[in-house]
């Protein structure tokens, strides 16, 4: 599976629209971006997953380049219930069943 | 559909004692999975399930046993605790899509002291 480089941590205002940014230079053409977050010590919670489209629901939307080595996260308006960790995992569509979480980026969002 | 339920949430074992995590899942997902995570760690994968009947080790096998008798039920047994043992324990499930594509759903976590 393709690593991932992830800022350490961001800050955003409430309400504006938050844009956590991942590379992904050396994904291959089956390799699938996700994301997922972590609040606290609570289990982590499953955003959002695309191939090569740009993709939206109900929590966020995940733009991916062209060439396919980096990609944004947006959530739209952030509260401070979105604070939290946020990983980019990038995984290919077969093989091992792992999960590879890195370090992610600490996302803290400012009253 | 309450998802992927664990049990306990907390737990303290003395060194030597056994326990059984408990996971289940109310979305009739094939797949299933344990994770660690230790603090300030990412995930590792302990084992996981690709359906009733079938397991398989993932990357920290050593010290645990899993069963996979039924579609929602999937625990994780500790035989000996260790104090390495020590960690939030997460247990996770997803569909069986196109490859191996669909999301995984994690539980709240069982976290667990060894001492």
């Amino acid at each position: 599976d393709a690593k991932t480089t992830q800022p350490t941590s961001m800050d955003c205002a409430e309400g504006r629209a938050a844009n956590l940014p991942c590379n992904h230079s050396t994904i291959s053409g089956n390799e699938y971006v996700y994301w997922y977050r972590q609040i606290h010590s609570q289990g982590p919670q499953y955003i959002i997953h695309g191939l090569k489209n740009n993709e939206t629901n109900e929590m966020a939307s995940l733009i991916i380049t062209e060439d396919r080595k980096s990609s944004t996260l947006i959530l739209p308006h952030a509260t401070l219930r979105d604070t939290a960790v946020y990983y980019c995992i990038v995984r290919g569509n077969f093989g091992n069943e792992k999960l590879t979480f890195g370090t992610g980026t600490r996302l803290t969002i400012i009253p | 559909n309450a998802g992927v339920t664990q049990t306990p949430k907390f737990r303290i074992l003395k060194i030597g004692q056994s326990m059984t995590l408990q996971c289940t899942q109310d979305m009739n997902h094939n797949y299933m999975y344990w994770y660690r995570q230790d603090p300030g760690m990412g995930l590792k994968l302990i084992y996981y399930s690709v359906g009733a009947g079938i397991t398989d080790k993932g990357e920290v096998p050593n010290g645990y046993n899993v069963s996979r008798s039924t579609t929602e039920d999937f625990p994780l047994r500790l035989e000996l605790a260790a104090p390495s043992q020590t960690s939030v324990y997460f247990c996770a499930s997803r569909l069986r899509g196109q490859g191996s594509n669909q999301p995984q759903h994690f539980g709240d976590g069982t976290r667990l002291s060894i001492l």
